[in-house]
């Protein structure tokens, strides 16, 4: 599976929109981005996740580069309960048994 | 909306004790899984659980640990003999199977904090 990289940390002002960056630039045609959350002490969450093209539902949108090396997971109006640490994480859909491989994540504060 | 649960929420125990973490996955899921996360680390992948039997495990699921699926609803880990660095949060998660809507997505339960002392 594919290795990314998130920014360790990222601050949003509550009310505002929350952009998490994610790079994925090895990533093969056959691989999905998935964003997952995990709030403190919480188990993780399953947020979105999308192949090539663009993807929203009732917790964010997920906007995928056209070239697939780099994805943004929005938040548009986020909340102070949204402070998590966020996990974007790239697999084939169907590998193996379907594990997830998390990463460090990036550890959103909402801020009032 | 259906949850994963996990019993208990918190278990301590002596070292060289055998530990045993339920979990009850969403009724109507195929996959199941155990994940941990030590105190201030990432998440780890432990071990997939398909059709009555592993379908994937990590190195950290050695020996020591089994996996069991004894009834319709409950899915349990097995530590045998517990080590110090066998404390972490124990995470249960399932999924759906192909050929349903959202087959990929993972719940996850609240988990079960293990401390070995």
């Amino acid at each position: 599976d594919a290795k990314t990289t998130q920014p360790t940390s990222m601050d949003c002002a509550e009310g505002r929109a929350a952009n998490l960056p994610c790079n994925h630039s090895t990533i093969s045609g056959n691989e999905y981005v998935y964003w997952y959350r995990q709030i403190h002490s919480q188990g993780p969450q399953y947020i979105i996740h999308g192949l090539k093209n663009n993807e929203t539902n009732e917790m964010a949108s997920l906007i995928i580069t056209e070239d697939r090396k780099s994805s943004t997971l929005i938040l548009p109006h986020a909340t102070l309960r949204d402070t998590a640490v966020y996990y974007c994480i790239v697999r084939v859909a169907q590998n193996q048994g379907g594990k997830l491989i998390f990463g460090q994540g990036t550890e959103l504060s909402v801020k009032p | 909306e259906p949850e994963v649960t996990q019993t208990p929420s918190h278990q301590v125990t002596q070292m060289g004790q055998e530990v045993i973490l339920r979990c009850v996955p969403i009724s109507n899921h195929l996959y199941f899984y155990w994940y941990r996360q030590i105190l201030g680390q990432k998440v780890e992948f432990l071990v997939s659980f398909y059709n009555n039997e592993i379908s994937e495990k990590s190195e950290i699921f050695d020996d020591q640990f089994s996996v069991e699926r004894p009834d319709g609803s409950n899915f349990t880990l097995k530590i045998r003999s517990t080590k110090l660095e066998d404390s972490a949060m124990y995470f249960c998660a399932s999924r759906r199977g192909l050929a349903t809507s959202r087959p990929y997505e993972q719940y996850f339960g609240p988990g079960t904090r293990l401390t070995v002392t």
